[in-house]
């Protein structure tokens, strides 16, 4: 069975930390990960990963992606109470049409 | 350019009403999605259709009805409403394969009493 598995499932930090999410998956014919930011409403897209060891990158996030261990990261340094959310990682497989999803990271920064 | 809307943002049956979640998109997108999202369970696909007049079953499909008779639009229909069915639904809507990006209406906040 296709699956998403993400750690840690929460966290607290305080404001300037640097933070490392991460996200596994096992899945039959892998397309491509995406990573969503929700906080108190819909999930809004920051990064789809299709290729090994490329760097997507928007202001303090980034994302890396290893399809021979089958994981990714979403990093964020310099972290802000702004970026306080559950981060969602999905993944395409198969025949590319549905996300499989996993439970999410909360993410609390302090301030 | 409204992106994915969806009504209504709140409502409140008992049990054994029925109702219809509306989702619209304006980016003519080829397909939709219906999710619930529950504390601890996370996002989990209800239907979803690939094109106009065609839907199929996701993870959670029992107890709910769709349909897509314009591109546009994707109706999630509750026949009988039951307190299992209180949760959060998102409607996402994603351009056919050259991108796999799902965007996402702002939610309906069910409750079935």
């Amino acid at each position: 069975e296709d699956k998403v598995v993400q750690s840690p499932l929460s966290l607290v930090v305080h404001e300037g930390d640097t933070v490392t999410l991460n996200c596994s998956y096992e899945v039959t014919n892998f397309r491509s990960l995406l990573w969503y930011k929700q906080e108190k409403k819909a999930p809004t897209f920051l990064f789809m990963l299709t290729s090994s060891g490329i760097e997507k990158k928007s202001g303090r996030l980034s994302s890396i992606l290893d399809k021979k261990e089958l994981f990714s990261i979403l990093n964020i340094t310099a972290t802000q109470t702004g970026d306080s959310a559950v981060y969602l990682c999905a993944v395409y497989a198969g025949n590319n049409r549905k996300l499989i999803w996993g439970l999410g990271t909360s993410l609390a920064v302090n301030p | 350019n409204a992106g994915v809307t969806q009504t209504p943002k709140f409502r409140v049956l008992k049990t054994g009403q029925s109702m219809t979640l509306l989702c619209a998109q304006d980016m003519n997108h080829e397909y939709m999605y219906w999710y619930r999202q529950d504390p601890g369970m996370g996002l989990r696909l209800i239907h979803y259709s690939v094109g106009e007049g065609t839907t199929a079953k996701g993870e959670v499909p029992d107890g709910y009805n769709v349909s897509r008779l314009k591109k546009q639009n994707f109706l999630l229909g509750l026949e009988s409403a039951a307190p299992s069915q209180t949760s959060v639904y998102f409607c996402a809507s994603r351009q056919r394969l050259s991108t796999d990006t799902q965007y996402f209406g702002p939610g309906t906040r069910l409750t079935v009493l």
